[in-house]
This record gives structure tokens, C-alpha cells and sequence, in this order.
């Protein structure tokens, strides 16, 4: 079955500096790639989701990449805010949703 | 803004008790999941419904946990007996279609502690 891996499991940054968040996954068929936000005490809130036609994705200040050659994507948000500290977690599926391991995210003011 | 509805958001029990959570997803919306999450990890599927039916519940330990739509609209998840490895977040989450590209919505969980 799908096996999703992400790093890093935390990261710490600055306001206003970028933060990178990578995943790999190992089955090719896999065709969905979401992102989710989740905050201490509450269900994951999708933040943005790619499909395998599209190599890039844009809202505002977070983006997502993927490449399928190498079965990775990435999260990229910029211009950190401290409300953006939360852990994210990626996943990706073909039939169903497959999840990373997490990233817990602290945005230091 | 619809959101999914779950209850209990917290429930401590003792081992061997039986527990039930109930989900209500976003009107309108034929596909329900539960999920499991354990301290630190993603979130892990249970069991998957379209409509009233069972769809995927291959990683549903079924000695002890039941799940049920019978209406097609809300959910329960039971166990029983509850056991201390049980311990953690059972999310609900629902979308419009069974298709692994639609967007899953969750609820806000029940936390589940097992003494």
C-alpha cells in the first residue's frame, strides 16, 4: 500500500521568513495531494490540495509542488505569520487518503 | 460555513467499557469517514461509507469496533471493550463522492481516554 514520509517533523522560523515542508510517496498511481493544517484541539483543515496534471499550485502566500518523476511534493509558505504555527501534515491517495507523519510548525514573532 | 459535527468532543473511560462516538457530516455530502490519530502520527482510516454502505473497512479491528450509518446521513462509532492502546483522536470527516480526489472535510474530533 501507500506509504507517505515527510520531514521535518518540526521546524522553527522567524515571522516573515519562509518555511519548506517535504513529503515522498511511494505508490505512482497516487493522483491527489492535499495539505492539511491542523491546530491544537481541532480536526485538519485543508489549506491546499494538488492534482497529478499540474505541477504547481498558488493561494496567497502558500504554494505546492509536485513531481511525479521523483514522487515528492512540497509546501512552501512565505512571509511566516505567528498564526500560522499548527502542525501540517501532507497525504496523498489514489483510492483513499494516505497521511504523513506530520510537521509541527513554530513561527517565532 | 457547513462544518461536520462530532460528539463527545472528550470522553474518559475506563478499560473494558464501552464507548460510542456519534459524526454528523456536511449536508448533503454521501461520503463519511472515520479516522483514528494517535499522539503525533496522521491520521489513520478506519472505516469509509457511501451512503449507508461500507465501503472500505479493511484496517477496522472488528473484535471490538463497530461503525454504523443506517440513515446514510449520520454516523456512530462504537468499541467495545474499550481497551488503554485506544487511547487517542477519532476524527469524522466527510466529502461529496467516494473518489480519492474528492476534498475531505473533518470535524473537530472526540479525544478518547482510556484509563
Amino acid at each position: 500500500g501507500e506509504n507517505v514520509e515527510q520531514h521535518p517533523s518540526t521546524l522553527s522560523v522567524q515571522e516573515g521568513d519562509s518555511a519548506v515542508i517535504k513529503c515522498t510517496y511511494s505508490d505512482s498511481a497516487s493522483n491527489y495531494f492535499p495539505w492539511y493544517k491542523q491546530e491544537l484541539g481541532k480536526g485538519p483543515q485543508l489549506i491546499i490540495d494538488i492534482r497529478s496534471n499540474v505541477g504547481e499550485k498558488k493561494d496567497q502566500r502558500i504554494a505546492v509542488t509536485l513531481n511525479k518523476t521523483a514522487k515528492h511534493f512540497s509546501l512552501h509558505i512565505t512571509e511566516t505569520q505567528p498564526e500560522d504555527s499548527a502542525v501540517y501534515f501532507c497525504a496523498a491517495s489514489k483510492q483513499k487518503l494516505v497521511f504523513g507523519t506530520g510537521t509541527r510548525l513554530l513561527v517565532s514573532p | 460555513e457547513a462544518e461536520v459535527a462530532q460528539s463527545p468532543r472528550y470522553k474518559i473511560t475506563e478499560k473494558s467499557q464501552a464507548v460510542a462516538f456519534w459524526c454528523d457530516p456536511i449536508s448533503g455530502h454521501a461520503t463519511l469517514y472515520w479516522y483514528r490519530q494517535i499522539l503525533g502520527q496522521g491520521p489513520e482510516l478506519l472505516v469509509q461509507f457511501q451512503d449507508e454502505s461500507v465501503v472500505d473497512d479493511s484496517q477496522l479491528p472488528k473484535d471490538r469496533f463497530s461503525a454504523e450509518r443506517l440513515k446514510g446521513v449520520d454516523s456512530t462509532l462504537k468499541i467495545q471493550p474499550a481497551e488503554l492502546g485506544d487511547s487517542a483522536m477519532y476524527l469524522c470527516a466527510s466529502s461529496l463522492g467516494p473518489s480519492g480526489e474528492e476534498t475531505q472535510y473533518f470535524g473537530p474530533g472526540t479525544r478518547l481516554l482510556v484509563l
